[in-house]
């Protein structure tokens, strides 16, 4: 059961333009949204993340956007330039056992930004 | 700063061979330690987490197994590898509730 959904396994924009990065997930439960940025052959690293008491976070280039009725978010980045080409995971924190939370990801998006 | 190694990068093994990936944080204490696995086409799916030595949750039933032996280590290991066990395996750690996680470089485990 896939709690976190990325429906779009791609996306291409051209470079300089926004790039919109969609995700939903299923369990009320979660509390806490994270963006993650991977290329191949090495591991995620982290880009921004939102607490479920907000509905917006802003970073530099990157904006989040949470909408807890819809249960939806979505990573803005303005401008893309090429270097951004890369997989986009995004992430929801549920409370684990004892004083840890589990990270549950997405099944990513591939995006794909053309000079 | 903290650090974390995983290793190795790659690795080719029969079927039926055993497993042991190794994880290693530098530069904190206790962290919650997590294994993932990146199947082709699939997102990154959590395997097992750890708050601290010798506590291990599964998530899902599978031919692997981790132990955290020390506070800063993390191991993941099968006593006989299948097909299916093929992934790109990612160690991570943080520090708490709410807190964003930082990854290794991962394992490309090829089983063949």
């Amino acid at each position: 059961d896939q709690q976190v959904k990325q429906n779009s396994p791609s996306l291409s924009v051209q470079e300089g333009r926004i790039s919109i990065l969609n995700c939903d997930y299923t369990n009320s439960m979660f509390d806490y949204f994270l963006w993650y940025k991977k290329y191949p052959a090495e591991g995620p690293t982290f880009l921004i993340s939102i607490s479920s008491i907000k509905d917006k976070n802003e970073d530099g280039r990157f904006t989040v956007f949470l909408n807890k009725s819809a249960k939806h978010l979505s990573l803005h980045i303005v401008p893309s330039p090429p270097g951004d080409s890369a997989e986009y995971f995004c992430a929801a924190s549920l409370k684990g056992g004892g004083a840890t939370n589990k990270l549950i990801f997405g099944t990513g998006t591939l995006l794909a930004v053309q000079p | 700063s903290q650090t974390i190694h995983q290793w190795p990068a790659t690795l080719v093994q029969p079927v039926g061979s055993p497993l042991s990936l190794e994880c290693t944080v530098e530069g904190t204490s206790n962290p919650n330690l997590y294994w993932y696995r990146q199947a082709a086409g699939r997102g990154l799916q959590l395997l097992f987490y750890s708050v601290g030595i010798g506590q291990i949750s599964s998530e899902v039933p599978q031919n692997l197994s981790a132990s955290r032996p020390q506070d800063r280590q993390f191991i993941l290991s099968s006593k006989k590898l299948l097909l299916s066990d093929s992934g790109f395996y990612l160690c991570a750690w943080n520090g708490g509730k709410n807190t964003e996680a930082f990854f290794g470089q991962g394992t490309r485990l090829t089983v063949v």
